[in-house]
């Protein structure tokens, strides 16, 4: 089985910060690895696919970057509608979620 | 607009049953993988079994394999989850979710099933 280990697993940041995170895959998964931002008590919804795509209507200040086993989401400029639950999910082989990574507004 | 509807969750005692329902509609349903995911109370994400379009692909995680069986009905629309012998850490919302696997834009609000004596 392939294990996404994501860090941090929450942040607290300002409104305007530069915000990341990371996902490290147990295996070369080469860009097959999605993001998603969950709000409570809603499904989860997808941001970036294959590693560094936007998806539509997404915008442009959630980003990502990576291939292989090493990835990173950043949010460019933190808004206070981004506070939210973000998950890493590979689908190279099944699928696998990353543990969660809470963004918090300072 | 692509829409996906859970229904059939509840509470059920350990060693019960369940069968989990996902009424689709907006799109060709016979045309897309269908996959189930689930959450535990304050948990993260986990994926639970997904199904071809024709039904005659199937996997299932080893949690629940076994135990639980996906199915479909083009005819109707709609994706199923029957769920056997369940236990507590069963206890979760359950979301379907359309395909392409590799792309899983459109989920279900979720339903909830909780096992407990």
């Amino acid at each position: 089985d392939i294990q996404m280990t994501q860090s941090p697993s929450s942040l607290s940041a300002s409104v305007g910060d530069r915000v990341s995170i990371t996902c490290q895959a147990s295996q070369d998964i080469s860009k097959d690895l999605n993001w998603y931002q969950q709000k409570p008590g809603k499904a989860p919804r997808l941001l970036i696919y294959a590693a560094s795509n936007l998806e539509e209507g997404v915008p442009s200040r959630f980003s990502g970057s990576g291939s292989g086993t090493d990835f990173t989401f950043t949010i460019s400029s933190l808004q206070p509608e981004d506070i939210a639950t973000y998950y890493c999910q590979q689908y190279d082989y099944f699928f696998t979620f990353g543990g969660g990574t809470k963004v918090e507004i300072k | 607009q692509v829409q996906l509807v859970e229904s059939g969750g509840g509470l059920v005692k350990p060693g019960g049953s369940l069968r989990l329902s996902c009424a689709a509609s907006g799109f060709t349903f016979s045309d897309y993988y269908m996959t189930w995911f689930r959450q535990a109370p304050g948990k993260g994400l986990e994926w639970v079994s997904y199904i071809s379009g024709s039904g005659d692909t199937i996997y299932y995680a080893d949690s629940v394999k076994g135990r639980f069986t996906i199915s479909r009905d083009n005819g109707k629309n709609s994706l199923y989850l029957q769920m056997n012998s369940l236990r507590g850490e069963d206890t979760a919302v359950y979301y379907c979710a359309r395909g392409p696997l590799r792309f899983l834009k459109f989920w279900g609000q979720g339903t909830l099933v909780t096992v407990s004596s």
